[in-house]
């Protein structure tokens, strides 16, 4: 069935470092590539998404990396602040026939002042 | 995001004991999804719905069953629950017609049964 990985599981970095949080999916039928962020006791909200017809999206310091052939995709978060410490999920929607959201385990992102 | 409502937003149940919890949205959308989250496992879809009268199954709808009582309401029910159906309940709301499938979420259910 249709899988979605996603790494590392949890990732610290210093105040003003780099973060990147990998995804791969399964379902090579995947078209819209969604990044949630949840932060403790909350809702996800979306911070970016991509659609399979672009290669990267950015957002200020948030940017997202597609790679069809491959099937996986990255987050990348420049600057970290400590509010960027949350928990991160990655999603794949199919378009064969269910258009089903799967999502990644999440990574527990944690900004070090 | 108050365009998707839940309630109760905490319930503690005994084992047997039939609980719903409901999902209200004001966004005018027609697709609504039903989430349950653990601690290491994500978000897995239990149920989902892409109008009044479509009702599907997701990866772990056993022991769940749902109704879309309308565009704008959809229940998800325990028939009898247990202890490993304590967890975190989300459901969302996305919208066909945009073509964009961003998804909402509401503001989750935190469900111990005892």
């Amino acid at each position: 069935g249709e899988n979605v990985e996603q790494h590392p599981s949890t990732l610290s970095v210093q105040e003003g470092d780099s973060a990147v949080i990998k995804c791969t999916y399964s379902d090579s039928a995947s078209n819209y590539f969604p990044w949630y962020k949840q932060e403790l006791g909350k809702r996800p909200q979306l911070i970016i998404d991509i659609r399979s017809n672009v290669g990267e999206k950015k957002d200020q310091r948030i940017a997202v990396t597609l790679n069809k052939t491959a099937k996986h995709f990255s987050l990348h978060i420049t600057e970290t602040q400590p509010e960027d410490s949350a928990v991160y999920f990655c999603a794949a929607r199919s378009t064969s026939g269910t258009y089903k959201y799967i999502f990644g385990t999440g990574t527990r992102l944690k900004v070090l002042a | 995001d108050a365009d998707v409502t839940q309630t109760p937003r905490n319930r503690i149940t005994k084992t047997g004991k039939r609980i719903m919890l409901e999902c209200s949205q004001t966004k005018g959308h027609d697709r609504m999804y039903w989430y349950r989250q653990d601690p290491g496992l994500g978000l897995r879809l239990i149920y989902y719905s892409f109008d009044v009268k479509d009702i599907n199954k997701g990866e772990i709808s056993d022991g769940y069953s749902v109704s879309r009582q309308a565009q704008a309401k959809f229940s998800l029910s325990l028939e009898s629950a247990i202890p490993n159906q304590t967890a975190l309940y989300f459901c969302a709301t996305s919208d066909s017609g945009t073509g964009v499938g961003e998804q909402y979420f509401g503001p989750g259910t935190r469900l111990t049964v005892t």
